[in-house]
């Protein structure tokens, strides 16, 4: 059970527009910075978004994120045959114990 | 650049320690604000951050796992290490190690190829 809840699976057509949805609590995403990952089969993570919505160098701007509240959201527009991954958002939680926590991953198809 | 490569038993006994290493390569580990940071996904599954550690010693594990982590680094090796101390069938998962930018975030920029660890006698 992920700390972080996101969808298992979403799915769209090459070309079109799709979000992740990733929601928390105040002790996480309601009080820190929101990281996203792309993990294509069989490879390591890939930083996508830091600091909710910053792009590290190289990650076209299709690529954006946002957050309110307690929840933060990925978003790819111009969806390629290419972005079939697995997604997942992470952040720090400042409980007791801080320390990271991911989201149990989304899984994109695209059709 | 910063490159990653985690180095280990592919195979550990039940009630066993496993013991990984992570060696940076292209970059001291001495040099800069990191935290270098080990992260393990079983199969199928997603992501579950294990800890990690700054190169002045301090640490930081996940409170599910504590009791059986320890991360140590050695500068003059350029190389840090993992132990998980009991381990069980749960264990079994690829790891990996990655380079943290900040104590209080979740964005690792740098990540290792991972290596898959199974525990079974």
């Amino acid at each position: 059970q992920s700390v972080l809840t996101q969808p298992p699976s979403v799915s769209a057509a090459p070309g079109q527009k799709v979000t992740i949805s990733c929601s928390g609590s105040s002790s996480n995403i309601g009080n820190n910075y929101v990281s996203w990952y792309q993990q294509l089969p069989g490879t390591a993570p890939k930083l996508l978004i830091y600091d909710n919505n910053k792009r590290p160098s190289g990650i076209p701007d299709r690529f954006s994120g946002s957050k309110s509240g307690t929840s933060a959201t990925l978003g790819i527009t111009g969806l390629q045959t290419g972005d079939e991954a697995d997604y997942y958002c992470g952040t720090w939680d400042s409980s007791l114990s801080a320390h990271v926590v991911f989201g149990g991953g989304t899984k994109l198809t695209v059709l | 650049q910063v490159q990653l490569q985690e180095s280990g038993p592919g195979l550990v006994k039940p009630s066993q320690t496993l013991s990984l290493t992570c060696t940076v390569s292209g970059g001291s580990i001495s040099s800069g604000s990191y935290y270098w940071s080990w992260i393990r996904q079983p199969a199928g599954k997603g992501l579950e951050w294990i800890g990690r550690i700054y190169t002045s010693g301090s640490t930081n594990y996940n409170p599910s796992l504590k009791s059986r982590v320890t991360i140590s680094v050695d500068t003059s090796k350029n190389q840090f290490s993992l132990k998980l101390s009991s381990v069980t069938a749960a264990d079994t998962a690829v790891y990996y190690c990655a380079r943290a930018v900040r104590w209080d975030t979740a964005d690792m920029d740098v990540w290792g190829k991972g290596t898959t660890v199974t525990v079974s006698s």
